[in-house]
């Protein structure tokens, strides 16, 4: 069971827009700054949105994060095939002293 | 280019050790915190352990505490992962990652396979 919680899967047609959540508590979202991860089939990790919202040179505009309490959300829009992949919030926990992972989430393109 | 490259995995019995090796090329190692994250087979992302820059500040998850040691050697550009009393439970893709001023991962390196069976 990990210390954040994901949707272990979303999907969309092409074109459309998705959101993933991810809901934590006070001693990691609530008081640190997440990150997004994004893993293609068969890849190792790589960095989606960092600080809440910002995003790597690179990585496209239509990809944006969020973070309200101690939830956060990455939003896809003009959902495309190469989105098909896993998605993984993470944070610094406050109360573990050390990082924590989201379960991922499975986006599937319809 | 900013590379990582792992190595140093493969079969091990339960009980057993292997140390991984994280091979840093393309910047300046020595500014940056380094982490060790791990991917069992068909399962999510889990951290297991960071470094500081100098070795003073090392943190591990509860899962490998007391089993596992991270190191590092700034004048060799390398990470490295001791393992010791190996579980089932250990077995993963290992990966090395680079964490950043705002603590982001970013690279990650190819990943090494560790199997702990008998």
């Amino acid at each position: 069971q990990s210390v954040l919680t994901q949707p272990p899967s979303a999907s969309g047609t092409p074109g459309q827009r998705v959101t993933i959540s991810c809901s934590g508590s006070n001693s990691n979202i609530g008081s640190n700054t997440v990150h997004w991860y994004q893993q293609l089939p068969g890849t190792a990790p790589k960095l989606l949105i960092y600080s809440n919202n910002q995003r790597p040179s690179g990585v496209p505009d239509r990809l944006s994060g969020s973070k309200s309490g101690t939830s956060a959300s990455l939003a896809i829009s003009g959902l495309q095939s190469e989105d098909e992949a896993d998605y993984y919030c993470a944070v610094w926990d406050d109360s573990l002293n050390g990082r924590v992972f989201g379960g991922g989430t499975k986006l599937t393109v319809l | 280019e900013v590379q990582l490259v792992e190595s140093g995995g493969g079969l091990v019995k339960p009980g057993g050790s292997l140390r991984l090796s994280c091979a840093a090329s393309g910047f300046t190692f020595s500014i940056y915190n380094m982490n060790w994250v791990r991917q069992a087979p068909g399962r999510g992302l889990e951290w297991v352990s960071s470094i500081s820059t100098s070795g003073s500040y090392i943190y591990y998850a509860d899962s490998v505490k007391g089993r596992f040691t991270i190191s590092r050697d700034n004048a060799k550009n390398s990470l490295y992962l001791q393992m010791n009393s190996l579980r089932a439970e250990d077995t993963a893709v290992y990966y090395c990652a680079r964490e950043d001023s705002l603590q982001s991962f970013d690279p990650w390196g190819q990943g090494t396979l560790v199997t702990v069976s008998s």
